[in-house]
C-alpha cells in the first residue's frame, strides 16, 4: 500500500480557498486517491475520489498531476464548519483495506 | 443512502468485563467491513477486515482473542472487546464497502463508539 504524506496542520480564514497537498510517491497503477473529512468524535466522511487529472464535485476539487505522485484537495471558500481533519488515502479498487495516514488538521478562523 | 450505524454510541464499563459493539449497514449489503480504533488526536488505526461468512483478518499487533469480530450477515458485523482494560478505552469506528457503489473502494463509515473502561 502506498504511503501518504500530508502537512500536519493548516490554518485559514473564512472565505479563502484552501489547498491541501498529499504526496504518494509509491502509488501503484491501480490505485485511486480518496479524501475523507473527519470531525471530532465522528466517523470519517467521503469527500472526493480520483484517478488522474481533475475531479470536481459540489464540495471540493481534486487535482492529480500526470505522474500521480501527489494530489491536491481544493476547498473553495471555506467556512468555520470546515474545521476538521482531512485524510488522503491511496489504494486499489475492489475492497482492499485502507490505511489512514496522519491527516491534516485544518483550522478555519473567523 | 449508504448509511452505517453503530451501537452503542458510547459505553462505560468496568475493567474485566466484555463489551460488544454492533456495526450495521442500513440500506445496502456489505460483504466487507473494517474495524478501526482511534485514540485522541491520532489517526484511525485499522484493526481488522471482516468478510461476511469467514474469519476476520487482523492487522499485525491486534490480538484476535481480545477483539472478537463476527460478520454473520451482509448487514451486521460485531466487535467484542473481551476482558476490557483501561488501555482499551478508545473510539472504535467501523466502515462498510458496498459492491454496488459506483465509486470504487469508497468506505461508508459509522459514527463511532466511544468506549471508556474504568
Amino acid at each position: 500500500l502506498a504511503k501518504t504524506t500530508q502537512p500536519i496542520s493548516m490554518d485559514s480564514y473564512e472565505g479563502q480557498e484552501v489547498n491541501i497537498t498529499c504526496s504518494h510517491n509509491n502509488i501503484a497503477t491501480n490505485d485511486y486517491i480518496t479524501w475523507y473529512q473527519q470531525f471530532p468524535s465522528q466517523g470519517p466522511r467521503f469527500i472526493i475520489q480520483g484517478y488522474k487529472t481533475k475531479v470536481t464535485n459540489e464540495v471540493a476539487s481534486l487535482f492529480i498531476p500526470a505522474d500521480r505522485k501527489s494530489s491536491t484537495l481544493s476547498l473553495p471558500r471555506v467556512s468555520l464548519s470546515d474545521t476538521a481533519v482531512y485524510y488522503c488515502l491511496v489504494g486499489p479498487t475492489g475492497g482492499f483495506k485502507t490505511i489512514f495516514g496522519a491527516g491534516t488538521r485544518l483550522f478555519v478562523k473567523a | 443512502g449508504a448509511v452505517v450505524s453503530q451501537h452503542p454510541s458510547w459505553v462505560i464499563c468496568k475493567s474485566g468485563t466484555s463489551v460488544k459493539i454492533e456495526c450495521r449497514s442500513l440500506d445496502f449489503q456489505a460483504t466487507t467491513m473494517f474495524w478501526y480504533r482511534q485514540f485522541p488526536k491520532q489517526s484511525l488505526m485499522l484493526m481488522a477486515t471482516s468478510n461476511e461468512g469467514s474469519k476476520a483478518t487482523y492487522e499485525q499487533g491486534v490480538e484476535k482473542d481480545k477483539f472478537l469480530i463476527n460478520h454473520a450477515s451482509l448487514t451486521l458485523s460485531t466487535l467484542t472487546v473481551t476482558s476490557a482494560h483501561p488501555e482499551d478505552s478508545s473510539f472504535y469506528i467501523c466502515s462498510a464497502l458496498s459492491q454496488d457503489n459506483p465509486i470504487y473502494n469508497e468506505q461508508f463509515f459509522g459514527p463511532g463508539t466511544r468506549l471508556t473502561v474504568l
